[in-house]
């Protein structure tokens, strides 16, 4: 049972525009969620995050935005550079019977063309 | 480059062996996750370790088991291979178990089962 999803596999931006990616998630007992972004041949590596007491957080050229009433996350990159081409997760975590485990949607694969 | 080292990068085996994989954990961290990347699939979280103690479970095999050691290290072994098995598995560590706390992601193992 797939508790965050990310229904755009992929995504391809030009350089110097808005990446927008989309992640939605069904259990309201999730309260902490994260952006990792994922290079071939290398583990995730953690971009942002949120908490739910929050709507936005931001970081550099990153911002995550959370709307808790519609179970909605997305991380906005702006601008977006070609460094930017990876594979980006989003993953929640809260109250489980799997501890304080991660739990991740399957990706989607951002390419940033000049 | 997180410090999470994992052992080895690639392992290609026959169906019904057993192997063993390692995780150290970033200096001073207390808590190991091991995740599970199957083709086309998101991370699925499989165990935590907390200071040596398990301390969730995910979808993980009974023919799967893990454990932390007193240096902290982690090992997930896998028995009674079948050819699902292949995939790509993650250690990450967090300094608490809190879901607040992000995780730090090895390069993770390469897993071929033929």
């Amino acid at each position: 049972d797939q508790q965050v999803k990310q229904n755009s596999p992929s995504l391809s931006v030009q350089e110097g525009r808005i990446s927008i990616l989309n992640c939605d998630y069904t259990n309201s007992m999730f309260d902490y969620f994260l952006w990792y972004k994922k290079y071939p041949a290398e583990g995730p590596t953690f971009l942002i995050s949120i908490s739910s007491i929050k709507d936005k957080n931001e970081d550099g050229r990153f911002t995550v935005f959370l709307n808790k009433s519609a179970k909605h996350l997305s991380l906005h990159i702006v601008p977006s550079q070609p460094g930017d081409s990876a594979v980006y997760f989003c993953a929640a975590s809260g109250i489980s019977n799997s501890g304080y485990a991660l739990n991740f949607g399957k990706g989607t694969s951002l390419l940033v063309t000049p | 480059d997180s410090g999470v080292t994992q052992t080895p990068k690639h392992l290609i085996t026959a169906t019904g062996q057993r192997v063993t994989l390692r995780c150290s954990p970033r200096s001073g961290d207390l808590s190991v996750y091991w995740y599970q990347q199957s083709l086309d699939q998101g991370l699925q979280f499989l165990i935590q370790y907390y200071n040596g103690e398990e301390r969730a479970k995910g979808n993980i095999l009974e023919r799967f088991s893990a454990q932390q050691f007193p240096d902290l290290h982690s090992e997930l072994n896998l028995s009674s291979l079948e050819l699902g098995d292949s995939a790509l598995y993650f250690c990450a560590s967090s300094v608490e178990e809190t879901r607040h706390n992000e995780q730090f992601f090895g390069p993770g193992t390469r897993l071929t089962v033929l």
